[in-house]
């Protein structure tokens, strides 16, 4: 059981440069959500997926688009890298979004550097 | 939408003493309240969280409580080890909402 992973682990990539964050969970739960952490400004959310077939936007979504492909898979995509971005991006997933309890389990974290 | 103010942003406490860790969220009608864990180069792990109808809740040294008047919870760590040296994060979300996290507090333990 492996819970939420994440890859690739680190990623430097040029301005300009496009890429995709993968992630999986193996715990059948239904929402899926990307965080960037920065110092000092806490676990800030890019975007979700309630349930299969749903995406939307959180707190910080520019420059990213997102891809719910499954039940079990949510990616972040990078279409045009700015050194802004430059962050660790965290995926979780939680049970059901709609118990009102929404216990995130983390992947290990993404750490991507932009030049 | 929701915010959450977290204080303070660092804390040093002696082995043995207590650290309080204090929340204040914006949106009067939020129910749930988390707290996660954050060891250095390590993922976020819940450790304990309370439900809008409830006021405190304790699990072996850890306690949180919650004032839904004043619109703040807080982390009670009792008797600090080493290992309690850690980022803190604080939450709260309605519902079927996301969680919106605090910024975040670094604890530092001094044996």
């Amino acid at each position: 059981n492996a819970g939420v992973t994440q890859t690739p682990k680190f990623q430097v990539l040029k301005t300009g440069q496009s890429m995709t964050l993968q992630c999986a969970q193996d715990m059948n739960h239904n929402s899926m959500y990307w965080y960037r952490q920065d110092p000092g400004m806490g676990l800030r959310l890019i975007y979700y997926s309630a349930s299969e077939g749903t995406t939307d936007k959180g707190e910080v979504p520019n420059g990213y688009n997102v891809s719910r492909l499954n039940k079990r898979e949510f990616s972040l995509r990078l279409e045009s890298a700015a050194p802004s971005q430059t962050s660790v991006y965290f995926c979780a997933s939680s049970r059901d979004s709609a118990s009102g309890a929404n216990v995130l389990t983390f992947g290990a974290g993404s750490r991507l550097t932009v030049l | 939408g929701e915010n959450v103010e977290q204080h303070p942003s660092t804390l040093s406490v002696q082995e043995g003493d207590s650290a309080v860790i204090k929340c204040t969220y914006s949106d009067s009608a939020s129910n749930y309240f988390p707290w996660y864990k954050q060891e250095l180069g390590k993922r976020p792990q819940l450790i304990i969280d309370i439900r809008s109808n409830v006021g405190e809740k304790k699990d072996q040294r850890i306690a949180v409580t919650l004032n839904k008047t004043a619109k703040h919870f807080s982390l009670h760590i009792t008797e600090t080890q080493p290992e309690d040296s850690a980022v803190y994060f604080c939450a709260a979300s309605l519902g079927n909402t996301p969680l919106v996290f605090g910024k975040g507090t670094r604890l530092s333990v001094i044996a």
